[in-house]
């Protein structure tokens, strides 16, 4: 069964860092791309960051950009979100999901959709 | 304001179809076959119920379908059960630097 499990979310104060991880199982890892989204309370779902399979291409939402960092660790089949100089605003439920890319004619593998999303951490900045 | 723009709220009677509208624009929902839609009950995470506009999973009901016309991507369910009262998120991909963008979420009440 593929699964994925997110962790490391918690309280931080603002200009603070976290780093959350996610797990994954049941599927070949380095075989997909990966994505972080998240969840402000009350609010929609918003994509934050994506990361190829290999790693060598990272992608960021302007939001996070500058701030977060996307990496990866194949051999331990965990994705990771490194979150820098934090603020109110990235307060979420973050969640990790697999990327399925979709073969399209004249632009080649682009990042269809996510098909198996984790169950998210929490993530509040305050003071 | 979210890039993708879905009603903030749907009601139909068990039994009754509703249909779930997602506008976009000429860089994403209309540019690429490759829209999704997302399930979510208060408290769980999303799961993907329609990919590539129209395609459902193995395992996601026949009773929902999606269809594109234009900048417009739409989420049908038809024969409404009482478990499909969720929050309903479509996304479109929008270009290598934007990537993806969300619909600001619809409210499906089964009444």
């Amino acid at each position: 069964e593929v699964q994925l499990l997110e962790s490391g979310g918690g309280l931080v104060q603002p200009g603070g860092s976290l780093r959350l991880s996610c797990a994954a199982s049941g599927f070949t890892f380095s075989s997909y791309a990966m994505s972080w989204v998240r969840q402000a309370p009350g609010k929609g779902l918003e994509w934050v960051s994506a990361i190829s399979g290999s790693g060598g291409s990272t992608y960021y939402a302007d939001s996070v950009k500058g701030r977060f960092t996307i990496s990866r660790d194949n051999s331990k089949n965990t994705l990771y979100l490194q979150m820098n100089s934090l603020r109110a605003e990235d307060t979420a439920v973050y969640y990790c999901a697999k990327v399925i890319l979709v073969w399209q004619q004249l632009a080649g593998p682009l990042p269809g959709y996510m098909d198996v999303w984790g169950k998210g951490t929490t993530v509040t900045v305050s003071s | 304001q979210s890039a993708l723009t879905q009603p903030a709220s749907v009601s139909g009677s068990p039994g009754q179809s509703i249909t779930i509208s997602c506008t976009g624009t000429s860089s994403d929902v209309g540019s690429y076959n490759l829209v999704s839609w997302y399930q979510q009950h208060p408290g769980k995470a999303p799961k993907l119920m329609i990919y590539e506009g129209s395609k459902r999973p193995s395992g996601v009901s026949n009773r929902f379908s999606g269809s594109k016309s234009g900048n417009t991507a739409s989420l049908t369910i038809s024969g409404l059960q009482a478990e499909d009262e969720a929050d309903y998120y479509c996304c479109s991909y929008a270009g290598s630097s934007t990537h993806w963008v969300f619909g600001g979420g619809t409210k499906l009440t089964v009444l």
